[in-house]
């Protein structure tokens, strides 16, 4: 089992929608989630992080973590096509090591 | 502040041949990761050190694949002799503890092509 696991997609939505993404880990123990966003030929840029049960709100996006299900998502309200990219989702483990998800492929549609 | 350089940025090199990365991370960030990155997949950690000394190692292909952080800083990774299945991205990573929660930075990668 992987550590982390995250639908590949792609996922498709139209201009201004909410886009919806989602993440599981193993590892009870971790403390700390992180969403990056990846642009095709560039390296993921950190846009989340959350270390906390419930939602965190930054512009338009929100990420909600829910330790006992060991789920974390994000939420992209009034989705761009500049939103268009791979999110990764990563958690830290014991330590400092962090997991990567396979990512998730967003395609917002003007 | 300035973020986490790599060099080079792209690299061709033939089968067997020999190939190096440099990674100079954020100043006074302890943990120094490298990731390698295939196509369509998230980044595979394959070496992080705390200060100069290598704490997780489990993925590193030994065989062919070395790294070093001399002075706990610089790191190169190599590998002697390159696959073609070597193929892939290789990010460079930093991190520290900050007030509110952990700092991570990637660099900008080194694409290398095994031909």
């Amino acid at each position: 089992q992987k550590e982390v696991e995250q639908n590949s997609g792609p996922l498709s939505v139209p201009e201004g929608a909410i886009a919806s993404l989602n993440c599981t880990y193993s590892d009870r123990v971790s403390q700390s989630f992180f969403w990056y966003r990846q642009y095709s030929g560039k390296s993921p840029e950190l846009i989340m992080s959350i270390y906390s049960n419930g939602d965190k709100e930054d512009g338009r996006f929100t990420a909600q973590l829910n330790k006992a299900s060991q789920y974390v998502s994000l939420l992209i309200r009034d989705s761009q096509p500049s939103d268009s990219a791979t999110y990764l989702c990563a958690v830290r483990g014991n330590g400092n090591q962090f997991y990567f998800g396979t990512g998730t492929s967003l395609t917002v549609i003007p | 502040e300035a973020g986490v350089v790599q060099s080079p940025r792209y690299k061709i090199i033939e089968k067997k041949q020999p190939v190096a990365f440099w990674c100079n991370p954020i100043s006074g960030h302890n943990t120094l990761y490298w990731y390698r990155q295939n196509l369509g997949q998230g980044p595979e950690l394959l070496i992080r050190y705390e200060n100069e000394e290598a704490v997780d190692d489990s993925q590193l292909p030994k065989d062919r694949f070395s790294a070093e952080r001399l002075k706990g800083v610089d790191s190169t990774l190599k590998i002697q002799p390159a696959e073609l299945g070597d193929s892939a991205v290789y990010l460079c990573a930093s991190s520290r503890r900050t007030g509110g929660g952990w700092g991570y930075t990637f660099g900008s990668g080194t694409r290398l092509t095994v031909v």
